[in-house]
C-alpha cells in the first residue's frame, strides 16, 4: 500500500527555468512532510519540510506547498541550477511527536536540469 | 558539521552467510533507523528503535534481521542468512527527539551472490 506517491519518475527543465516535483498521500493523519535530494551513490539528503499547519514554507530557491484538501504538496524550485539534478523523494510521518514512527516515501522523481 | 557515518560502503557476500551493517548516528540523537533500498526502487523502511528497543518494524524485517545498540554509539543491522534479494543499499538514519528531520547516512551497499 502505497501511502506516498510521486507519479512523475522523472522530469527535465532547464537551466534557469522553474522545477516542479508532485507528490500525493493517501493518509490524513500525516501532519509532516519533507522532501529529500538523493545524488546517486550517496544518502538522501534533507532539503526543506513543511508541517500540517502551514502551507507554505520557503528556503532559498526551494518552496513547499501543502494542500491538505487535496491530500497534495509540490516542491518548486527556483531558478533550477544544474547541480540540481538528482533523485528527489516526497516524505511523511503521521506524527512528529511520537517515538518510532515509521517514515513514509515515495517512489522518487529523478529531475534533470539541463545547462 | 555532524553526520551519520555508516561502514562498510559496500560488503560483497555469498547466500547464507551472516552480515552485519554499522552505524554510528549523530550522537545527541534518540531515534534511529534502518532503510533500504534495492535498486530502481523506492526507499524501504526498514526498523526503527528508540530507547534500547524496536519501536517499529517493516514486514521486510523478519526473523533473519536484528539490530543493536551494543555500546552507546553505534547502532546494527544484522542479517542472519543473507539471501539474494536482500542485495541493496541500506541506510541508516538519525534524528532529535524534538524535530521531524531526518538525517541519512551515506549508506552501505550489499551484494549477495
Amino acid at each position: 500500500d502505497q501511502q506516498v506517491k510521486q507519479n512523475s519518475p522523472s522530469l527535465s527543465v532547464q537551466e534557469g527555468r522553474i522545477s516542479i516535483l508532485n507528490c500525493d498521500y493517501t493518509n490524513s493523519m500525516f501532519d509532516y512532510f519533507l522532501w529529500y535530494k538523493k545524488y546517486p551513490a550517496e544518502g538522501p539528503t534533507f532539503l526543506i519540510s513543511i508541517s500540517s499547519i502551514k502551507d507554505k514554507n520557503e528556503d532559498g530557491r526551494f518552496t513547499v506547498f501543502l494542500n491538505k484538501s487535496a491530500k497534495h504538496l509540490s516542491l518548486h524550485i527556483v531558478p533550477s541550477q544544474p547541480g540540481d539534478s538528482a533523485v528527489y523523494f516526497c516524505a511523511a510521518i503521521d506524527s512528529m511527536w511520537d517515538t518510532g514512527n515509521q517514515f513514509y516515501f515515495g517512489t522518487g522523481t529523478s529531475l534533470t536540469v539541463i545547462p | 558539521e555532524p553526520e551519520v557515518t555508516q561502514t562498510p560502503s559496500h560488503q560483497v557476500t555469498q547466500m547464507g552467510q551472516e552480515v552485519i551493517l554499522r552505524c554510528v548516528p549523530i550522537s545527541n540523537h534518540l531515534y534511529f533507523y534502518w532503510y533500504r533500498q534495492i535498486l530502481g526502487q523506492k526507499v524501504e523502511f526498514l526498523v526503527s528503535f528508540y530507547n534500547n528497543e524496536i519501536s517499529e518494524k517493516s514486514e521486510i524485517f523478519d526473523d533473519q534481521f536484528s539490530v543493536e545498540r551494543p555500546d552507546g554509539s553505534n547502532f546494527t543491522l544484522k542479517i542472519r542468512s543473507t539471501k539474494l534479494e536482500d542485495s541493496a543499499m541500506y541506510f541508516c538514519a538519525s534524528r532529535l527527539e524534538d524535530t521531524g528531520e531526518l538525517f541519512f547516512g551515506e549508506g552501505s551497499r550489499l551484494t549477495v551472490l
